[in-house]
């Protein structure tokens, strides 16, 4: 089945503690990219990465980090959380960047405390 | 910076009626694509419709189907026969083409009433 997988769904931390979400697509996507969805501000982009090794920031990257060591995995990284990363988060992928439809994960619901 | 407004927080439906969700955007260009995202309670997020800009003809997905006026940059969401499975959050959201991001309006809620 295609799909894009996220670890954890629901995490608990408290801050200054590092932590990473891991993001797995099996449908040989090139462009992969991490969301953050909070009330009233939709969902703003983090990061994303056109292919391999290449990774660039989207809207809102500070405190966050991201590599791309594999086309499949797009592990998103909170070096160290503060609460305003309290927030849920979706990883997507897609063929390309423009054209195509993104493929949602399941969402991960962090709490930063 | 493009932005995408949905100007409904909420909206209420009987079952079996049509509805009818507002998106605008704003952009300069002339080549991009439009999107609507359902995203219900269990909090995934689902593509609806896909609308290419350069498309006169407004796409149509079964019960769901756009109005896409390119001129005045809308592109709202219509429901037809709406069912208890379809409240959830809609989200509009727009990306031109090449290497630029996928920009979300604040949602909708959509409440389907029996």
């Amino acid at each position: 089945e295609a799909q894009v997988t996220q670890n954890p769904r629901y995490l608990i931390t408290v801050t200054g503690k590092k932590l990473t979400v891991t993001c797995s697509q099996n449908m040989n996507h090139e462009y992969m990219s991490w969301y953050r969805q909070d009330p009233g501000l939709g969902l703003r982009q983090i990061y994303y990465s056109m292919n391999v090794e290449v990774t660039d920031k989207g809207d809102v990257p500070e405190g966050y980090k991201v590599s791309r060591k594999e086309k499949r995995n797009f592990p998103l990284i909170l070096e160290s959380p503060s609460p305003n990363q309290t927030s849920l988060y979706f990883c997507a992928s897609s063929i390309r960047p423009s054209t195509d439809t993104q493929y949602f994960g399941p969402g991960t619901r962090l709490t930063v405390l | 910076a493009q932005t995408v407004t949905q100007s409904q927080p909420e909206m209420s439906v009987q079952e079996a009626e049509t509805v009818t969700l507002s998106c605008t955007y704003d952009t300069s260009e002339s080549d991009y694509y439009l999107f609507w995202y359902k995203q219900p309670p269990s909090r995934q997020m689902i593509l609806v419709i896909r609308q290419e800009a350069y498309k006169q003809q407004n796409a149509t997905e079964n019960r769901f189907s756009v109005n896409f006026q390119k001129a005045a940059k809308s592109f709202s969401l219509k429901i037809s026969d709406s069912q208890l499975g379809d409240a959830a959050m809609y989200f509009c959201a727009y990306r031109a083409s090449g290497n630029t991001p996928l920009v979300f309006g604040k949602g909708t809620r959509l409440s389907v009433i029996a």
